[in-house]
């Protein structure tokens, strides 16, 4: 079956500092890959995507590589900020699924201090 | 802008005391969800819509019901609330091709059990 993990938390940095959240999933078929940020109080917001081995997605300064060879989607960003504070999921969905059902990992909870 | 929208954000109800949690989206999806989220654990699928096809987790109290006149509405219906089914309650919808697409979440609606 699919399964996704992904470094515990809490993730505690100061601001600026760089900010690595690691990643790695097993899956039977060729899944694509995403990082859901949920800031607190609210719902999940798709942060980044990539559907194919060697794609990087990117937002907000997050990126992600997707890497086939070693099975890792890691979340990094180059200068973290307060508001950057939340939890954050790393998830598969397999293409051989209808509906794009989600595997997510454990969460990573971040937080920035000033 | 189209979205996913859950209402209300903040749920209390009695022990025992049925509720219903609504979800609407403008986007057109075809795949609707209802995941359950404690304490910021990952969230877990209770039940989806692909159209009018319903699909049950297996692990799934026989207390959660959902229904989905619409395209654009989904309930879910708790018939009888225990403690341990405080919790948020997320909704998310997406296209039903297949797994390149992401999930589309709404706000959530946060349970509270008197």
């Amino acid at each position: 079956g699919n399964s996704v993990t992904q470094m515990e938390g809490p993730v505690t940095l100061s601001e600026e500092a760089f900010l690595t959240i690691n990643c790695t999933y097993t899956a039977t078929g060729y899944p694509s890959l995403f990082w859901y940020v949920q800031y607190p109080g609210e719902g999940l917001q798709l942060l980044l995507k990539a559907t194919k081995a060697d794609d990087k997605g990117s937002n907000k300064g997050f990126e992600a590589t997707y890497r086939k060879e070693t099975t890792s989607f890691h979340l990094e960003k180059g200068s973290v900020q307060v508001s950057d504070s939340a939890v954050y999921f790393c998830a598969l969905s397999d293409h051989n699924n209808a509906g794009n059902m989600l595997t997510f990992g454990g969460g990573t909870r971040l937080m920035v201090k000033p | 802008d189209a979205m996913v929208i859950q209402n209300p954000r903040y749920q209390v109800t009695q022990f025992g005391k049925p509720v219903t949690l609504s979800c609407s989206q403008t986007l057109n999806h075809n795949v609707m969800y209802w995941y359950q989220q404690k304490s910021s654990q990952a969230p877990k699928l209770l039940f989806h819509y692909y159209d009018k096809d319903f699909n049950n987790e297996a692990d799934t109290p026989d207390n959660f019901q959902s229904r989905r006149p619409n395209t654009s509405f989904c309930f879910l219906d708790i018939r009888s609330p225990g403690l341990g089914d405080a919790a948020m309650y997320l909704c998310a919808t997406s296209r039903g091709q297949g797994g390149t697409g992401p999930q589309h979440f709404g706000d959530g609606t946060r349970l509270s059990i008197l």
